[in-house]
């Protein structure tokens, strides 16, 4: 399936280092979402987009940027991260707010 | 109380069993549930949508029960292939979906 694509799928990254996660969504929805999932751990939502604009930053450190350019694209920039950071990354899109969401395959991401 | 509970498992079963589980939430004014399945490692699909009525796709059945707030997904004639952990979903007020824990499900020969 390729509702949904994440791209890098897989990430090292130094404490210092500053990179971004790419998602683009091909259903032609209007909410994004991004979601982080540590080892054995439930799904945390981090950031809400619908229609391109933020609804919702639940908590979220600053080194953690979110940018909706449009409804199909949504990124996530990282600086100066934390080992504990690393996780699966895994971005989400629905047509509406609190309708079903589609999932991408998500960013593997290692802090080192 | 949790916005959505679920027993986290894991439940073992032998093939060909049926199993159910239940998955409870806290706000009454809930109007959208789901079920999805997320495999070690990957991403969460969406399993089913749970309808008022109740739904059934192949071996799966949902039900939804309003008056004691929760929902249910029963699996009949259990395969290897099922084994996964299986997330509750529920809309929660605010135009938001909360989703559970998962109840992990490992099916054995």
């Amino acid at each position: 399936e390729t509702g949904v694509t994440q791209t890098p799928r897989h990430l090292v990254m130094g404490m210092t280092n500053k990179k971004s996660l790419k998602c683009e969504q091909h259903l032609g929805h209007n909410a994004m979402y991004w979601y982080k999932q540590s080892a054995k751990k439930p799904l945390e939502l981090m950031f809400v987009y619908n229609f391109k604009e933020q609804t919702e930053n639940n908590s979220v450190p600053s080194r953690f940027s979110p940018e909706c350019p449009n409804s199909s694209h949504l990124f996530l920039h990282l600086h100066t991260l934390q080992p504990e950071d690393s996780a699966l990354y895994l971005c989400a899109s629905s047509q509406r707010l609190a309708t079903e969401q589609y999932f991408g395959p998500g960013t593997r991401l290692t802090v080192t | 109380r949790k916005e959505v509970e679920q027993d986290p498992g894991p439940f073992n079963v032998p093939e060909g069993a049926t199993v159910a589980f239940n998955c409870t939430y806290s706000n009454s004014a809930s109007q959208s549930f789901f079920w999805y399945r997320q495999d070690c490692r990957k991403e969460p699909k969406l399993l089913m949508s749970v309808y008022s009525s109740g739904n059934e796709d192949g071996r799966f059945t949902a039900q939804l029960n309003r008056a004691s707030q929760y929902i249910s997904l029963l699996i009949r004639d259990s395969k290897l292939s099922d084994s996964a952990t299986y997330l509750c979903v529920v809309n929660a007020g605010f135009q938001k979906l909360v989703f559970g824990t998962g109840t992990r499900l490992l099916v054995s020969p």
